[in-house]
């Protein structure tokens, strides 16, 4: 079967680096998404990567390796507001996307 | 502002009844699709559509009909619905080149 890993919850401080894992293991690649969910509104795109390597936008980045089947979403200088769920999201061979369950972040001042 | 509007925002009704979630988007995009997202799991696809005219099944398609009559519109119907409908449901677009969602706001619905 086809399955996505993220941890459930993870916490950090305001200003301080974080990293959320995300491993998958699906029928074929053709990319990874992130999304940001904000509690009790829509999800909303942050990066995709479909070859190797760091992406950076801004205070995000987010990694690939396909030969590992991981990805890790890197947050830096964390702000409150950066408070949300972050989703991790394959695309199949099909071109169907599989989701992660999601990973809770919760910043403490 | 360009998007895609669900409707209704949240609504409670009686099992049995029948329920329909609309859904429209003004970005022309060819796929769209309708999730149910539940406390603990992630995003589960219920029924999608590749372009106007076509629909699929998705992960948990059951107790669940769409149509796609043109290019803008997607509704999901509940003919009869069941406490275990209970969800947010999230209705979403993806841009053609690049595969990017862009989601709803989703709509609330309880089924007592």
């Amino acid at each position: 079967g086809q399955n996505i890993d993220q941890p459930t919850e993870m916490t950090a401080t305001e200003g301080a680096i974080v990293q959320i894992n995300c491993t998958y293991q699906t029928s074929g690649f053709n990319g990874l998404f992130w999304y940001q969910q904000h509690a009790g509104e829509a999800p909303t795109f942050l990066s995709y990567n479909v070859l190797d390597g760091l992406e950076e936008k801004g205070r995000f980045s987010s990694f690939l390796s396909r030969s590992k089947g991981y990805s890790y979403l890197l947050l830096k200088e964390l702000q409150m507001k950066d408070s949300a769920s972050y989703l991790c999201a394959v695309r199949d061979r099909d071109y169907q996307l599989i989701w992660g369950a999601g990973t809770k972040l919760i910043i403490k001042p | 502002i360009a998007g895609i509007t669900q409707a209704p925002t949240s609504q409670i009704l009686a099992a049995g009844r029948r329920m329909t979630l609309r859904c429209t988007q003004d970005m022309r995009h060819n796929a769209m699709y309708w999730y149910r997202q539940d406390l603990g799991l992630g995003l589960r696809l219920i029924h999608y559509s590749n372009t106007a005219g076509t629909t699929g099944k998705g992960e948990v398609p059951d107790g669940y009909s769409v149509s796609r009559a043109n290019t803008d519109d997607f509704p999901l119907t509940l003919a009869s619905a069941v406490p275990s409908q209970t969800s947010v449901y999230f209705c979403a677009s993806s841009d053609d080149s690049t595969g990017e969602l862009f989601f709803g706001e989703g709509s609330r619905l309880t089924v007592l």
